[in-house]
């Protein structure tokens, strides 16, 4: 099992430009979530997805767009990316009734 | 709302040194705590948790103890090995996983 996988690794974006982070895990996990980690801060969630169609906020939506498209894939998405969403980016899984949480190996974004 | 502070790194160490980092945290009524690792270039992965006070998760070497009346989750390991340099975050959940809160994260480099 390659467990949580994320695309790409590492990205360089203008300002106003838009892009997808791509999130899949192979587990047959029913929950995905994206965090972003900032120096100082710790992690904070972005978006959740409890099961497959729905989707939830977390704690810092604004700016970002997310699609469960099947159990597997949850992508992130930044319509007009601005200087204040350089960060990494991870996207997690869990099984149903578990609270532990599997990471992917995150996704570098500056924004320039 | 529920948070989680913990110690300011870096933390440097030499090899078989005792290691302490502090983890405190503010929550209502009674949260998992969990204690994730993030090796360079990976995600995080969880190395251990206690679901009640009183609990010890242990894994690896590492331990912590759940302390309902100082609110702490303090990670100690007796000795350390070089492979052990990490970033270390602190981490509660009350209900579910998308209430999750993770600390600033410590980073720990052990020298030979």
């Amino acid at each position: 099992n390659a467990g949580v996988t994320q695309t790409p690794k590492f990205q360089v974006l203008k300002t106003g430009q838009s892009m997808t982070l791509q999130c899949a895990q192979d587990m047959n996990h029913n929950s995905m979530y994206w965090y972003r980690q900032d120096p100082g801060m710790g992690l904070r969630l972005i978006y959740y997805s409890a099961s497959e169609g729905t989707t939830d906020k977390g704690e810092v939506p604004n700016g970002y767009n997310v699609s469960r498209l099947n159990k597997r894939e949850f992508s992130l998405r930044l319509e007009s990316a601005a200087p204040s969403q350089t960060s990494v980016y991870f996207c997690a899984s869990n099984p149903q009734g578990l609270k532990t949480q599997y990471f992917g190996p995150g996704t570098r974004l500056l924004v320039l | 709302g529920n948070s989680v502070t913990q110690m300011e790194g870096p933390v440097t160490l030499s090899e078989e040194a005792f290691l302490t980092i502090n983890c405190t945290y503010t929550a209502t009524g009674y949260p998992s705590l969990f204690w994730y690792v993030q090796y360079p270039g990976e995600g995080l992965q969880l190395l251990l948790k206690a679901t009640k006070a009183d609990d010890k998760g242990s894994n690896k070497g590492f331990e912590a103890t759940y302390r309902k009346e100082t609110t702490s989750f303090h990670l100690e390991k007796g000795s350390v090995q070089v492979s052990d340099s990490a970033v270390y975050f602190c981490a509660l959940s009350r209900y579910n996983n998308n209430d999750m809160r993770f600390g600033a994260g410590t980073r720990l480099t052990v020298k030979p």
